[in-house]
């Protein structure tokens, strides 16, 4: 078990850039999630993947977000016209299908916006 | 009204006491239950997870959780500096959100003095 691996895990970009992340999900879990986290706050839920399909959004997934997981394994998040506000860490957690199951969190991607 | 709260802290125990820490949600059907410890700079790491109403006991852990009254706890015996920490509630099932994802709590900051 190798855990949830996140890349890269700092991101500093010009506003206005797009950027993209990947995850990598511990290898038995067929679900995945993103959060996003600004300091001070706990992390707050973007989407949700069962296998390749993206089953959930949050109203805070604006149009200049967008989430893939293809074939069911790894998952990208990319963020287009990168904003101010944009600045975060954005978080992969992966779990079991079982109602109970924990979410496991990778280490993050920290993304400055200059 | 936070759908998730608990009390920001700073906590201050000395090496060896009892740290409480406290987390109240605002939704009944809500059905699971977790606490993760999150070092600065780090991503969120999982230490209990709970279900039922009454305690559950894990090393010098033990989460409590009383569902009547909307409340669960964690308790750390014989606190250490390494448990120095920020600790997120997190609640899974938050009629708002979706079932599978969690609403944190914005943590509390944890420190255990030598």
């Amino acid at each position: 078990d190798t855990g949830v691996s996140q890349d890269p895990r700092h991101k500093i970009t010009k506003r206005g850039q797009n950027v993209t992340f990947r995850c990598d999900p511990i290898s038995e879990h067929n679900r995945l999630y993103w959060y996003r986290q600004t300091l001070g706050q706990g992390p707050e839920f973007l989407t949700y993947f069962q296998n390749e399909a993206q089953l959930e959004k949050s109203r805070l997934l604006s149009d200049r977000f967008s989430a893939e997981r293809p074939k069911g394994s790894f998952s990208t998040l990319e963020i287009q016209r990168t904003e101010q506000g944009d600045s975060a860490m954005y978080l992969c957690a992966s779990s079991g299908l079982g109602a109970d199951q924990p979410q496991h969190f990778g280490d993050g991607t920290r993304l400055s916006i200059l | 009204q936070k759908e998730v709260e608990q009390n920001s802290g700073p906590l201050s125990v000395p090496e060896g006491a009892i740290a409480s820490l406290n987390c109240t949600y605002s939704d009944r059907v809500s059905q699971s239950f977790f606490w993760y410890r999150q070092y600065s700079g780090k991503s969120p790491e999982l230490i209990m997870s709970i279900y039922s109403n009454g305690d559950k006991e894990d090393g010098r852990f033990t989460a409590q959780l009383n569902k009547a009254s909307q409340y669960v706890s964690l308790l750390i015996r014989d606190s250490q500096p390494s448990d120095s920490a920020t600790y997120l509630c997190a609640v899974k099932g938050i009629t708002s959100g979706s079932a599978r994802q969690l609403t944190f709590g914005s943590g509390t900051q944890l420190t255990v003095l030598p």
